[in-house]
């Protein structure tokens, strides 16, 4: 079964900092790897998805990264805000249309 | 577009008491997924369909989880008898297309808590 871990459980930084969040997939036979983003009390949203095929993706200040062959993603956030506080979760799709998800980071960013 | 649509928002019942969750997909999406989350065990997916046909539902706890999906607009998810252990935030997703190739839109979750 796959697991996905995500590295740290938390982070905080202060705000203008750069960070990367990780994520790591036992099994290589991915279709995608999508990063999002939950709110408290609210639901996820998607920010990038990533192709097996690809290696990386781009949105605005959101860089994602991976690395099927070791197992690996980073999302890299750049000029970090008080506004990109969340938990982010990287979901894994395999081929039986399921998602598996990390347990999340918990960035806190301080103004 | 309004998004996926889910209700109720919060739900506190009873053990042994029956649950209805409800969900409305993106109009147009094909696949509807239902998930848990929790503190322990993270999200994890219970079931989805595809053209309103249950596809997996290897994720459901056990049978007193229950769904269905009547028409391409509509979904429940329900428990009976509810316990305590299945109090969670339930989403429901929606997207176009199962292959690797579309993202899944998330609702905004029912937190449900059993007494």
């Amino acid at each position: 079964k796959q697991e996905v871990t995500q590295i740290p459980a938390a982070l905080s930084v202060p705000e203008g900092e750069n960070l990367v969040l990780n994520c790591s997939f036992t099994d290589s036979a991915i279709y995608n790897l999508q990063w999002f983003r939950q709110d408290p009390g609210k639901g996820l949203t998607s920010l990038l998805l990533i192709q097996s095929s690809q290696r990386e993706q781009t949105s605005g200040r959101l860089n994602a990264s991976l690395d099927k062959s070791s197992g690996r993603s980073t999302l890299y956030i750049a000029a970090s805000q008080p506004g990109d506080s969340a938990t982010y979760l990287c979901a894994v799709k395999t081929g039986a249309n399921n998602l598996f998800f990390g347990t999340g980071t918990r960035l806190t960013v301080i103004p | 577009d309004a998004g996926v649509i889910q209700s109720p928002r919060h739900e506190v019942t009873e053990m042994g008491q029956e649950v209805t969750l409800r969900c409305k997909p993106i109009s147009g999406h094909d696949y509807l997924f239902w998930y848990r989350q929790t503190m322990m065990r993270g999200l994890e997916l219970l079931i989805y369909f595809n053209n309103n046909v249950p596809i997996d539902d290897s994720g459901m706890p056990e049978d007193r989880f229950s769904a269905k999906m009547p028409n391409a607009s509509f979904s429940t998810l329900k428990i009976q008898p509810s316990e305590p252990r299945d109090s969670a935030v339930y989403f429901c997703a929606s997207s176009l297309g199962g292959t690797g190739l579309h993202t899944q839109y998330f609702g905004p979750g029912t937190r449900l808590t059993v007494l």
